[in-house]
Formats: C-alpha cells, structure tokens, sequence
C-alpha cells in the first residue's frame, strides 16, 4: 500500500507565489523524498531529507519533516510558470543489504498561472 | 553523456501476448528499479535489485518478471498473467547508499 499522501491533490497559484505541499506518512522511516514529475515524463529528484534532519533547503526549495507528527512539506518560493507539475514525496528505508525501493505517494499536482 | 535510457517509449501489444521492457543505466548505480504508475496516482514497486543476479519483489510483483545478469540491464517482462497491464512503466537505479533514484523517461504501454 502506499504510504506517502499528498495535501492538497491539486494546487493553482499565481506566478511569483509560494506553493506548499504536505506529505502525510504511516510508519518509520530512514529518509523522505521529494520529487517533480513533468506530464508523460520520468521523475526527477528535488531534495532528500533524513530522520534526523528536521530542515533543509536547496535553491527555492525548503523542505521540513516532523518524525512526530509523520510529516513534511515543501515549500516552493517565487514559483515560476516552469514550476508547473506534480510534485510527490517517497519514503525510504535501508534493510542493511542495500537501498530498498521508495514508497511513494499519490501525489500533488501543481498548476503555476502566469 | 550518463543515465537512464528506456525503450520504446510506447509500446502496444495483444492481450496474451509477454512483452519485455528494456532499461539501461551507464551511472554505475548497484540497485535498480522498476514501478508502475497508473494515470493520477503515485508510482508502485514492482521489483528492484541491489546486486546483479539478485532481486526481490516489490509491492505488485505478480504478473511480472525480472533478470539481472549484467549491473548496466534490468530488463521487465510483462506476462499474460498481469491482469491490468496497460500503465506507464518508470525504470530508476540508485547508488545505494544516498537513496535518490534517478528515472529514465518510462514506457508507456497499451495492451488491447
């Protein structure tokens, strides 16, 4: 079953905005991930946040993970027209043999209006 | 010029009939994976190897099968046995340690 799920489905802002996306997520876990699909094309990774990382930012990116509460967000600032796809976190977990396969959610799909 | 490549892009076959996904991968990664997406959801592991000549089975496994006898190849196929293979179909690999995936460009499939 899936573990990660997106708030809110969808999301439509105005260029230069800033868009927040949460995650939501059941059981342990060693990192979370965010990563941005365009339409129709593979995913591309954003930010990886660890378990004991509480913050972390790259670029217009700021990512957030509270273990407590299972949860994260991403906020995107100054978003730009190019900003426009849908966005999904995936948690991961490390069996000792090696990296397992990510969990992912359903996803959030962001509309930017210029 | 390193990544992902996947091929074809689209494919369509006959119900019936197996049909097998190619993924290449020249970033020297140990671990690769295979997830389906259906359209307006997230991505679902089929199966993933850490280590050429090993795999295991993902979250929906059935209905599809796997080798992995070179580190660069993980090739899918999708049996007759898979009740709804019509989805697109996304390859990653993954250096292990750091967790990120990298994606190919995926192959969407249509079985009529």
């Amino acid at each position: 079953s899936q573990q990660g799920e997106e708030d809110p489905q969808a999301l439509s802002i105005q260029e230069g905005e800033n868009a927040t996306m949460n995650c939501s997520y059941k059981t342990s876990i060693n990192n979370l991930q965010w990563y941005r699909q365009n339409s129709g094309r593979g995913l591309v990774h954003l930010i990886l946040i660890r378990s004991n990382e509480r913050e972390k930012h790259s670029g217009r990116l700021r990512v957030t993970l509270d273990t407590s509460k299972k949860s994260s967000s991403l906020l995107i600032t100054a978003s730009r027209a190019a900003d426009t796809a849908s966005y999904f976190c995936a948690t991961g977990a490390y069996s000792g043999g090696g990296a397992d396969g990510l969990t992912f959610g359903k996803g959030t799909h962001l509309i930017i209006q210029p | 010029d390193g990544g992902i490549t996947q091929s074809p892009k689209y494919l369509f076959r006959k119900e019936g009939q197996n049909v097998t996904l190619s993924c290449e991968q020249n970033l020297n990664h140990d671990a690769m994976y295979w997830y389906r997406q259906d359209p307006g959801q997230g991505l679902r592991l089929i199966y993933y190897s850490q280590i050429v000549n090993d795999f295991q089975k993902g979250d929906i496994a059935e209905g599809y099968s796997v080798s992995r006898e070179k580190k660069e190849s993980f090739p899918l196929t999708v049996t007759s046995a898979q009740k709804n293979p019509t989805a697109f179909y996304l390859c990653a690999s993954s250096g292990g340690i750091i967790y990120e995936q990298y994606f190919g460009p995926g192959t969407r499939l249509t079985v009529t």
